[in-house]
């Protein structure tokens, strides 16, 4: 139980585009859920939270303008990556939790922006 | 703020070999998670220790919380190529995780 999906798995576009990420949680609805960031060999970084019905919550320093969040149910949470640019390239995982259960995290996205 | 340290932070060692892997901080936490991560995944969710001074174990990994909950370990004993990953510990703050740097384990066969 307790599966999360993200979509796509993998995605090359070219610089000025903008790029939807999915999260679903596919057994379980979750309340809240999350998105990170991770550069290459480093650690997991903290975006945003948001929940289901409400504004996303931003880490400091996330532009909420570029890295726009939308929760529209208990399933389904999605990030969009507006007018990317080559330092927008990550791997993009995100989480999701329901009451106080520990976060499942999907598989991420490779996002490469040309 | 409260930070997390992770040493080291890369460990390449032999098959059948053992390794340690240490998370400090000067902050007291009420619980801290451990995570195994494989390039290209998502982290999966190895333990959550709750207790000071607590032990866990899951086959032939043991996880130690320290006696004044500032600091765990994670111990392999005869690691196994398939050990080969990223390791993080992390907190919970008001639900949002915060991860340490993460240590790169290679296990060569």
């Amino acid at each position: 139980g307790a599966v999360v999906s993200q979509h796509p798995s993998w995605v090359i576009c070219k610089s000025g585009t903008s790029v939807k990420i999915e999260c679903r949680s596919l057994d379980f609805q979750a309340t809240t859920m999350f998105w990170y960031r991770q550069f290459p060999k480093q650690s997991l970084m903290l975006m945003a939270t948001s929940n289901e019905g409400s504004k996303a919550t931003y880490e400091q320093g996330v532009e909420k303008d570029k890295f726009l969040i939308n929760h529209a149910s208990l399933t389904l949470s999605t990030l969009t990556v507006t007018s990317a640019h080559p330092e927008d390239s990550s791997f993009y995982i995100c989480s999701a939790m329901t009451g106080n259960q520990p976060q499942h995290f999907g598989d991420g996205t490779r996002l490469s922006i040309l | 703020t409260q930070l997390l340290e992770q040493s080291p932070q890369f460990l390449s060692i032999q098959e059948g070999e053992n390794l340690t892997v240490y998370c400090n901080s000067s902050s007291v936490f009420s619980s801290l998670q451990w995570y195994r991560q494989e390039p290209g995944e998502g982290p999966v969710l190895l333990v959550t220790v709750v207790t000071g001074g607590e032990v866990k174990k899951l086959k032939r990994l043991t996880f130690q919380f320290g006696d004044a909950r500032k600091d765990s370990s994670l111990h392999i004993t005869a690691a196994q190529p398939g050990d080969t990953g990223l390791y993080l510990c992390a907190f919970s703050n008001d639900y949002k995780l915060s991860f340490g740097a993460g240590t790169t384990v290679t296990v060569r066969a």
